[in-house]
């Protein structure tokens, strides 16, 4: 069985500040990783996925991510945080041995932008 | 269409009513999933149609719920006897079959049930 952990359920950041976002999974092997925006009655917009290779991920809008194994992580990061980062976000598993994409979720981070 | 498609986009019950919710993949995805998102639970996983095969149904919560599939195409999630804890965003999500893919999710119906 695979699962999901976000340390914290609110971030609150200050424009132009460092943004960190915490996931840590646990899974029986590697699996693939997600990360998902949500914005206010959206649906989910993928930001960036490791599933092989280079470990550091970039994605869309400026965010990047890191796959550690050995820490089982795979934190979301973005260098200068922007007003229109204000959203949900949502770290993702998948198994890699499955074709398709069924995945696991954690339980969400909420960002705030302070101007 | 461009993405995936739901509707209604908002739906408000009565308890003890029946509810239908649809669901227009991307052309060409063959896998299909529905997902729920509700307060208290988060994001949790109901169903997953993938192709011909038999859906993988272990997230349905109860009875109450059901889906298909039609001609490998659009998806219905059927809510019988709706109940308060039912209200939440169904959201549904499409994905080619096959390894390293992404899957695409559509805006979500909010079902109120009153």
């Amino acid at each position: 069985a695979q699962s999901v952990t976000q340390l914290g359920s609110h971030v609150s950041v200050s424009e132009g500040a460092l943004v960190l976002l915490r996931c840590n999974y646990s899974s029986s092997v590697p699996p693939y990783l997600f990360w998902y925006v949500q914005y206010p009655n959206q649906g989910l917009q993928l930001l960036l996925k490791y599933t092989t290779g280079a470990t550091l991920v970039k994605g869309i809008n400026g965010f990047e991510a890191e796959f550690k194994k050995s820490e089982t992580s795979f934190h979301l990061t973005k260098p200068s945080a922007h007003m229109s980062d204000a959203a949900e976000y949502f770290c993702a598993v998948s198994d890699p041995k499955a074709a398709g994409n069924k995945l696991t979720f954690g339980g969400g981070t909420r960002v705030l932008v302070k101007p | 269409g461009a993405g995936v498609s739901q509707s209604p986009s908002n739906k408000v019950t009565e308890k003890g009513k029946d509810v239908e919710l649809r669901c227009d993949p991307i052309s060409g995805h063959t896998a299909l999933y529905w997902y729920r998102q509700s307060l208290g639970q988060g994001l949790e996983f109901l169903i997953y149609f993938q192709g011909n095969s038999a859906p993988d149904k272990s997230g349905l919560p109860s009875d109450r719920f059901s889906a298909e599939r039609t001609g490998g195409s659009v998806s219905t999630l059927t809510i019988q006897r709706t109940q308060q804890e039912d209200s939440a965003v169904y959201l549904c999500a499409s994905s080619l079959i096959r390894y390293n893919t992404e899957a695409f999710f559509g805006q979500g119906t909010r079902l109120t049930v009153v």
